[in-house]
């Protein structure tokens, strides 16, 4: 059974950066489009992007210059780069395996148990 | 961009009782969605694919139907523990610009 977990600091400060690991444990790494998901407090979903195992990566557009998704295949890990953050990134980041079934999705499967950071001085 | 508009934003009914939701897309997605299940501090999981495909686990109380831009998630007789934060997720052209709803909650009466 697969499963996936958030790591990384839980406080940054304004202007610095974001960077999350998520780690993949039971299951292969091929195959699958590993996504970043964040939900700011009391709020909905955002996808952010997600890398496929080829390593091509697809972003939010209203993120993508902010947002970097990269693979380590030998570590069984993705991580998340978000550069120049403000308060409004304040968010639980949720990491997940984007499964494609032929020719639909990715649809989300499954999802780590998120982590909160918080952009604070 | 596609834009998904859930409603209504909140659904009070009682265990037992028939929970429709629905979820609008601002241009047609084809059978491209999904529908996740969020309870209070737990990560969503996914209910169903492809509109009206269950996934792996999911019990037959859940039904997804629709196509185009008008899709509705069915729950036939509300479990105590279907109470819970419903969202529906696009995927448009490929590559995909993938995106939420603003979500449903289904709350006790």
């Amino acid at each position: 059974q697969v499963q996936l977990q958030e790591s990384g600091p839980g406080l940054v400060k304004p202007s610095e950066t974001l960077s999350l690991t998520c780690t993949v444990s039971g299951g292969s790494i091929s195959s699958y489009y590993w996504s970043w998901i964040r939900q700011p407090p009391g709020q909905g979903l955002e996808w952010m992007g997600y890398i496929h195992y080829s390593g091509s990566t697809n972003y939010n557009p209203s993120l993508k210059s902010r947002v970097t998704i990269s693979l380590d295949t030998s570590k069984k890990q993705f991580s998340l780069r978000l550069t120049s953050v403000t308060a409004a990134d304040t968010a639980v980041y949720y990491c997940a395996r984007g499964v494609v079934y032929g020719i639909t999705g990715p649809w989300f499967d499954p999802w780590g148990q998120g982590t909160l950071v918080t952009v604070s001085s | 961009e596609v834009v998904l508009t859930q409603s209504p934003a909140t659904l009070s009914l009682s265990p037992g009782e028939r929970a429709t939701l629905s979820c609008r897309a601002s241009q047609s997605v084809s059978n491209y969605l999904a529908w996740y299940q969020q309870k209070p501090g737990q990560a969503p999981r996914l209910l169903i694919y492809d509109a009206s495909n269950r996934a792996t686990g999911i019990p037959a109380r859940f039904s997804g139907s629709g196509s185009g831009t008008d899709f509705t998630l069915t729950i036939s007789g509300l479990e105590p523990e279907d109470f819970a934060v419903y969202y529906c997720q696009q995927r448009g052209n490929w590559p995909p610009e993938l995106s939420f709803g603003g979500g449903t909650k289904v709350e006790i009466k």
